[in-house]
């Protein structure tokens, strides 16, 4: 079965540089979750999107901005690049309203290094 | 705020050991209840669910009670192995909340042959 797909897999870039990150919602699902993981600690919800709108918002810095496409993908745009930006990015996948929407998949995550 | 919980790690354990990471949880209306492992430079794959008190949910041999009355969701499993040496994560969503996730800070386990 098909899963989130993240892309890249991994990123590197320097302070003060711009990145895109990437993911593909398992067919069929309508709403896109993003989440921060720095090193050792848990994931953090950013933001997440449902029909290509904006549903909720958490901790995501405002050099951050993320949208979800018309094919439901989603993209994270981060700019003026920190060195504390290091970290795991995971996307989840989930289709809200139907009998399983209490469960989200994740994809396997960008780790993105700024050095 | 709603929160979650969760013994601090690392947790180790000999093969076949009896396994118990706590989890306790504080939210508004009814929260449904999850465990998340994450294996060593993979993604978050969910273990098991429960989404009402009293549900239990069992996945791989390791199971999980929601106790409404101690606000709780343990996990357990009797006889761990080395496979399942891994980070687990407590989690919970809020009804009418889009299923946003909110992670405990993880507990690490290392099980020893």
């Amino acid at each position: 079965a098909a899963g989130v797909i993240q892309s890249p897999r991994h990123l590197i870039k320097e302070k003060r540089e711009t990145a895109t990150l990437k993911c593909y919602p398992i067919p069929r699902h309508d709403t896109v979750y993003w989440y921060q993981q720095g090193p050792g600690q848990d994931p953090q919800f950013l933001i997440s999107f449902y029909e290509k709108m904006q549903s909720d918002k958490g901790s995501i810095p405002d050099r951050f901005s993320a949208q979800q496409f018309s094919d439901y993908h989603s993209e994270l745009n981060m700019s003026s690049l920190e060195l504390g930006d290091s970290a795991l990015y995971f996307c989840a996948s989930s289709l809200l309203g139907s009998a399983t929407n209490e469960k989200l998949f994740f994809g396997s995550g960008t780790q993105l290094s700024v050095l | 705020g709603d929160s979650v919980t969760q013994m601090e790690g690392p947790v180790t354990l000999s093969e076949e050991a009896f396994l118990t990471i706590n989890c306790t949880y504080t939210a508004t209306g009814y929260p449904s209840l999850f465990w998340y492992v994450q294996y060593p430079g993979e993604g978050l794959q969910l273990l098991l669910k429960a989404t009402k008190a009293d549900d239990k949910g069992s996945n791989k041999g390791f199971e999980a009670t929601y106790r409404k009355e101690t606000t709780s969701f343990h996990l357990e499993k009797g006889s761990v192995q080395v496979s399942d040496s891994a980070v687990y994560f407590c989690a919970l969503t809020l009804s009418g909340g889009y299923n946003k996730l909110i992670f405990g800070a993880g507990t690490r386990l290392a099980v020893h042959p």
